[in-house]
């Protein structure tokens, strides 16, 4: 059973704060590994992806992957309340030349205050 | 900027009816998806389709469920006879060739009662 977990929050941060999520991920088979962000009642929108060990930035967001602990990260940079949704981590296969399915984990709930 | 479509938003039907969940892909992506979130649950893999065959299927993808690329634009997904628990948001999702990344369109809410 392929495992994504993540820590369902709600994680409360200031305005202008780093905002810190983390993911763990069962299937070492995983290859790449996805930020999704959700406001209640839409979809999944895609933040950011990595699939080499260390930091990936794109702006204000910093995707930390390190495969041999199986953990996967997101940082958000100063914080708005704009940031204020659910993040979604989802593992991929993406083996050879298909494209995987995404597992996602149940998201995290992050409030920015102001 | 190109993105996904999907009709209709909201979709009610009775028991054991049959229903079509439509979506448009982007136009040049190749590989399609689709995903379901049941009300404050995770976001579940159904299906994936490319070259017009199913690549790959969950569990949750039985016998009721099918899908097809009737024509150049078009993305179906068919729930033969629903049950209740069919209740959900129905994403249909696409990515390009030789890219990773999967582009979500805004779900279709279906209710069955």
């Amino acid at each position: 059973q392929k495992e994504v977990e993540q820590n369902s929050g709600p994680l409360s941060v200031p305005e202008g704060a780093i905002a810190s999520l983390n993911c763990t991920y069962s299937d070492r088979g995983s290859q790449s590994f996805f930020w999704y962000r959700q406001y209640s009642g839409k979809s999944p929108e895609l933040i950011m992806f990595i699939y080499s060990n260390g930091d990936k930035e794109d702006g204000r967001f910093t995707a930390q992957l390190n495969k041999a602990s199986q953990y996967v990260s997101l940082l958000i940079r100063d914080s708005q309340p704009s940031d204020s949704a659910t993040y979604l981590c989802a593992p991929s296969l993406n083996y050879g030349g298909s494209q995987g399915n995404l597992i996602f984990g149940k998201g995290t709930k992050l409030s920015v205050k102001p | 900027e190109p993105e996904v479509t999907q009709t209709p938003s909201h979709q009610v039907t009775q028991m054991g009816q049959e229903v079509i969940l439509r979506c448009v892909p982007i136009s040049n992506h190749l590989y399609f998806y689709w995903y379901r979130q049941i009300l404050g649950q995770k976001v579940e893999f159904l299906v994936s389709f490319y070259n017009n065959e199913i690549s790959e299927k969950s569990e949750i993808f039985d016998d009721q469920f099918s899908v097809e690329r009737p024509d150049g634009s078009n993305f179906t997904l068919k729930i033969r006879s629903t049950k209740l628990e069919d209740s959900a948001m129905y994403f249909c999702a696409s990515s390009e060739q030789g890219r990773v990344e999967q582009y979500f369109g805004p779900g279709t809410r279906l209710t069955v009662t």
